[in-house]
């Protein structure tokens, strides 16, 4: 596809189960964010990822939240042992090469019921 | 930490008006970029800087880099309804470096 494709796009869970998100960037962009968006708020930075480096995790909020990339492609977000604290819409986009514009994905509405 | 101040945080206008709104920062970055965010969206890449003092422009908006590498403004010229939405800033330190935004400026225009 052209853009970010992010999925799913709604995700309702019950408090406790673990959820993964999934991201699909823009083919050959090399850096990958995933941002937080709490309903009338603005963007939480989670993580970045940028190529081979170790990615930037210092937007984690808990040890229950982690994500994953391989290589330049895929990245996913995990959700251990959800809480309702944790719904939000959660955001992806990616960009061709550090420092460059990123690109946004429609992002993931999660809900925890 | 890297903190982005935007305003206004809200405005409401007459269709037909020109709006500016800014972003100024203790830190100093190397990219600003200018989003727009529709509801139920995400948000839309508008115009991107790279170089201190660069002006640019798409369309109907401007956007500074300012001198300082420390602030951006943004203007849209004779706003019309489809610019109703929330803008925000961002601004990245280095390739190194994630993309830090400001708090979003809502836009309301009364037609």
């Amino acid at each position: 596809g052209a853009g970010v494709s992010q999925s799913p796009s709604n995700k309702v869970t019950e408090k406790g189960k673990d959820v993964e998100l999934r991201c699909d960037p823009i083919s050959g962009h090399t850096a990958l964010y995933w941002y937080r968006q709490r309903l009338g708020q603005g963007l939480e930075f989670l993580i970045y990822f940028q190529g081979n480096s170790a990615p930037d995790k210092s937007g984690l909020p808990s040890d229950r939240f982690s994500a994953e990339r391989t290589g330049e492609s895929v990245s996913t977000l995990t959700i251990q042992r959800t809480q309702q604290e944790d719904s939000a819409v959660y955001l992806c986009a990616s960009s061709w090469a550090p420092g460059q514009g990123a690109f946004f994905g429609q992002g993931t509405r999660l809900t925890v019921v | 930490g890297q903190q982005l101040n935007q305003s206004p945080q809200s405005m409401f206008i007459q269709e037909g008006e020109d709006v500016s709104m800014n972003c100024t920062s203790s830190s100093i970055f190397n990219t600003w970029l200018w989003y727009k965010q529709d509801p139920g969206e995400g948000p839309v890449l508008l115009i991107a800087l790279y170089k201190a003092g660069e002006l640019t422009s798409n369309g109907r908006l401007t956007a500074q880099f300012g001198i300082t590498r420390k602030d951006s403004f943004l203007n849209i010229s004779a706003s019309i309804p489809s610019d109703v939405g929330i803008y925000f800033c961002a601004g990245q330190l280095g390739g190194a470096q994630k993309l830090v935004f400001g708090q979003g400026t809502r836009l309301t225009i009364n037609p």
